[in-house]
Order: C-alpha cells, then structure tokens, then sequence
C-alpha cells in the first residue's frame, strides 16, 4: 500500500498570500496524484489531478506540481473561500486508492 | 446537472448491518465506474469499495473485506453498500463518489454523504 503524507498539517496564512502544501509518497506514484479541498460540512471537491492538471471551473490560481514521490499544491494567492482543508490522493497502485491524512489551511 | 445523493444512515448497534444508496442523476450512470470513501468524524478520507461500469469488477479496503458489499443497479441509476457484522470503527460519513472516465481512480463528483454511526 502507497502511503502519502502532508506537510505541514496546519497552514496559517492570510488572503492574499502564497500557499504552499506538500504531499510526499513512500514510492514512486509517477504523476498519478489528485489534489481536492474540503470545507466544513461539506463534500470534498476535485482540484487537480495527474499532478499538474486542473479539474473543471476550477481557478488558474490553484497549480499542482512534481512527479514521483515528491508532489506540492500552489494556491497562488489566498481567497477568503480557499480556507479548507487539502488532501492529496495517487492511484499509481490500486486497490487500495489512498489519500494523505491532509493539510488544513487556515486563517491567521 | 450530475448529482449523487446518498441514503440510508443512521445509528446501528455494533454487529449489525445497513444498506447505503445512492442515487445518481444527469449523467449515463451505466457508462461510469463507483466508489464509497468515508470519512471517520473529525479524520481524514478513506476509500472503502470501487465497481466498475457493469459490475464485473470489484475492489474493497481490507477493512472492509468480508463485511461489505458493493453493487449497483444501472437500470435504476443506483449505487449500493451492503454493510454487514459493522464495527465502532465504521462510524463514518460515507460518500459516494465518481470516478473520471479517462482518468481511473480520480473521483470527480461526490454525494454529501451520510452519517453511519455504530454505536450501543
């Protein structure tokens, strides 16, 4: 089984600033990792997948990069409606599909 | 407008059983692959089961092995969790969820779940 982890756990920015978030695997996934946001109550949403591409109606200011075990998510600068928690997930190697444990950005 | 809507939770005593569905609509439901993912309160995601467009192929976490079954009715545009011998582990919102059609494992549209709760 793949396992991913993300760093850091917490992220506290303010809007307008850059967001950087980490997703690193325990081996190679290629380029097959996804990236969704999760607000509270809510169910998760689809932001990029196979690395680098964004899903529909998804904004420009979202970006994803990296291949094989070392992956990162780029919000470029933070809208009020960015403040989510972010999960990274591979299907390299499946089953098991497996998402990291998730990085919360929040307001500071 | 694609829309998957879950039902079924609720409060069940450890061992017993529960059957999740979930209901799809605007799109061809016969022509995509499906999954459950859950997700434990206040934790992370979990995918739990996938089954291909008609059914022939089956995948499930091994912590659900043995207990759950998936499976779904294209005629109904329906998708099903049979949840049998449930554990206080199970408790959980479950989504359904799915998948892309070019890109396999990637969930592109989810329900918003519901609440399965495992509990004496």
């Amino acid at each position: 089984e793949i396992v991913l982890t993300q760093s850091p756990a917490t992220l506290s920015l303010s809007p307008g600033e850059r967001a950087t978030l980490s997703c690193r695997a325990s081996q190679s996934v290629s380029s097959y990792l996804a990236w969704y946001q999760q607000k509270p109550g809510q169910a998760p949403r689809l932001l990029i997948y196979d690395a680098s591409n964004r899903a529909t109606g998804i904004p420009a200011r979202f970006s994803g990069s990296g291949s094989g075990t070392d992956f990162t998510l780029t919000i470029s600068s933070l809208e009020p409606e960015d403040f989510a928690v972010y999960y990274c997930q591979q299907r390299s190697n499946w089953p098991p599909l497996t998402f990291g444990p998730g990085t919360k950005v929040d307001i500071k | 407008e694609v829309q998957l809507v879950e039902s079924g939770g609720g409060l069940v005593q450890p061992g017993g059983s529960l059957r999740l569905s979930c209901a799809a609509s605007g799109f061809t439901f016969s022509s995509y692959e499906m999954n459950w993912v859950r997700q434990a309160p206040g934790k992370g995601l979990e995918w739990v089961s996938y089954i291909s467009s008609s059914g022939s192929t089956i995948y499930y976490a091994d912590s659900v092995k043995g207990r759950f079954t998936i499976s779904r009715d294209n005629a109904k545009n329906s998708l099903y969790l049979q949840m049998n011998s449930l554990r206080a582990e199970d408790t959980a919102v479950y989504y359904c969820a799915r998948s892309c059609t070019m890109v396999r494992g990637v969930f592109d549209y989810w329900g918003q779940g519901t609440l399965v709760t495992v509990s004496s």
